[in-house]
């Protein structure tokens, strides 16, 4: 019962801006948008989350459609330490918002 | 300052042998959580601890499986009898706990089971 699906991996080239998409039709209204990375052999790392407006940080941009069943994840310029699985999970925000990871993306950034 | 740490990072073990996992949260976070990740999977919830109100353990697959916490300190995972199909990378995460903002979980390296 997969609340998001994302594809399986992506290539980028380095210096190239990659774009991970997220569909989550079945999102509900209070549920958010939070993307993580897990870098080989590493435990997740949080990037971003949002509710419905575009958000953007040191890490990443953030872009979710106006009826919030898609999303976009922008590495504006990505490096090859950027490689990873990243995995977006829809999910209530505060206390006990335990996570629900699906299978990701495995990004791929190429010289 | 310090992460969240786990102990061992390796640990093999035979089948029908009892284990147990360690995590340190970092200091402060009131909310910890265990996930379990298979080969080349996603992470399976399996327990959340917030402060001292009973634990969340609906994610816990088996009753071989059990998790303590003693306050907002060190917590451990448990599992008796292990069987192979437990072999994964365990992974505890802590955060904070406020309830108008978005408590981000911050990761451990996980400790690898092999469950020979």
């Amino acid at each position: 019962d997969a609340k998001t699906t994302q594809p399986p991996s992506m290539d980028c080239a380095e210096g190239r801006a990659a774009n991970l998409p997220c569909n989550h039709s079945t999102i509900s209204g209070n549920e958010y948008v939070y993307w993580y990375r897990q870098i080989h052999s590493q435990g997740p790392q949080y990037i971003i989350h949002g509710l419905k407006n575009n958000e953007t940080n040191e890490m990443a941009s953030l872009i979710i459609t106006e009826d919030r069943k898609s999303s976009t994840l922008i590495l504006p310029h990505a490096t090859l330490r950027d490689t990873a699985v990243y995995y977006c999970i829809v999910g209530l925000r505060g206390a006990g918002n335990m996570l629900t990871f699906g299978g990701g993306t495995r990004l791929m950034v190429k010289p | 300052g310090a992460g969240v740490s786990q102990s061992p990072s390796n640990k093999v073990t035979e089948k029908g042998k009892d284990v147990e996992l360690r995590c340190d949260p970092i200091s402060g976070h009131t909310a910890l959580y265990w996930y379990r990740q298979r080969l080349g999977q996603g992470l399976e919830f399996l327990i959340y601890f917030q402060g001292n109100s009973a634990p969340d353990k609906s994610g816990l697959p088996s009753d071989r499986f059990s998790a303590e916490r003693t306050g907002e300190s060190v917590s451990t995972l448990t599992i008796q009898r292990t069987q192979q199909e437990d072999s994964a990378v365990y992974l505890c995460a802590s955060s904070l706990l406020w309830t108008n903002s978005y408590n981000e979980q911050f990761f451990g390296p996980g400790t690898r089971l092999t469950v020979l």
